[in-house]
């Protein structure tokens, strides 16, 4: 089946510093990759996401890179902000099948002044 | 550019009440999806629609929740009796199929508390 497997949470830092929340997955066809954001309060928006392999997503100083030879797609970013705090969510889509999105079980992260 | 629209965002209501939720996706898309959120486990999906067909509703909880989706413009989930355990934020999002595999558009949520 398809699922997705993310860094457990809470991760807390400091401003500034460099954050990687890693996920890997399982998938029976050839999934897209995303990775969602939500703000307290919010629903979830898009942040990045990668179609194929090698492709790299990015977006607001956020980058994951969709690795197929271990199944990964960590997201990275160089130096966090306050303002980055939120609950990240790893996800896929396959083509194939039922075309609903897998998540992962999110990642709180809390940036500290 | 509107986005997903759902409706109430805040609903309170007593044990045993019928509840319904509301949702408009975005104008052109033939996805729509139904997640809940609680803490203990996440984000699950409750059921989606192609094209206005329920394609996959094996998350449904049980016979007293049920959703619908008369067109392409609205899409209502209903608890029917509520329950406590049903406390949550309701999610709908929607999206392009296809080849495109295009990203889900959530709305804000519902957050239900069933007293």
């Amino acid at each position: 089946g398809n699922s997705v497997t993310q860094m457990e949470g809470p991760v807390t830092l400091s401003e500034e510093a460099f954050l990687t929340i890693n996920c890997t997955y399982t998938a029976t066809g050839y999934p897209s990759l995303f990775w969602y954001v939500q703000y307290p309060g919010e629903g979830l928006q898009l942040l990045l996401k990668a179609t194929k392999a090698d492709d790299k997503g990015s977006n607001k100083g956020f980058e994951a890179t969709y690795r197929k030879e271990t199944t990964s797609f960590h997201l990275e970013k160089g130096s966090v902000q306050v303002s980055d705090s939120a609950v990240y969510f790893c996800a896929l889509r396959v083509l194939q099948g039922a075309q609903k999105l897998v998540f992962g079980q999110g990642t709180r992260l809390t940036i500290n002044p | 550019d509107a986005g997903v629209i759902q409706s109430p965002r805040h609903e309170v209501t007593e044990m045993g009440q019928e509840v319904t939720l509301r949702c408009k996706p975005i104008s052109g898309h033939d996805y729509l999806f139904w997640y809940r959120q609680t803490m203990m486990r996440g984000l699950e999906l409750l059921i989606y629609f192609n094209n206005n067909v329920p394609i996959d509703d094996s998350g449904m909880p049980e016979d007293r929740f049920s959703a619908k989706m008369p067109n392409a413009s609205f899409s209502t989930l209903k608890i029917q009796p509520s329950e406590p355990r049903d406390s949550a934020v309701y999610f709908c999002a929607s999206s392009l199929g296809g080849q495109s595999l295009a990203p889900l558009h959530f709305g804000n949520g519902t957050r239900l508390t069933v007293t």
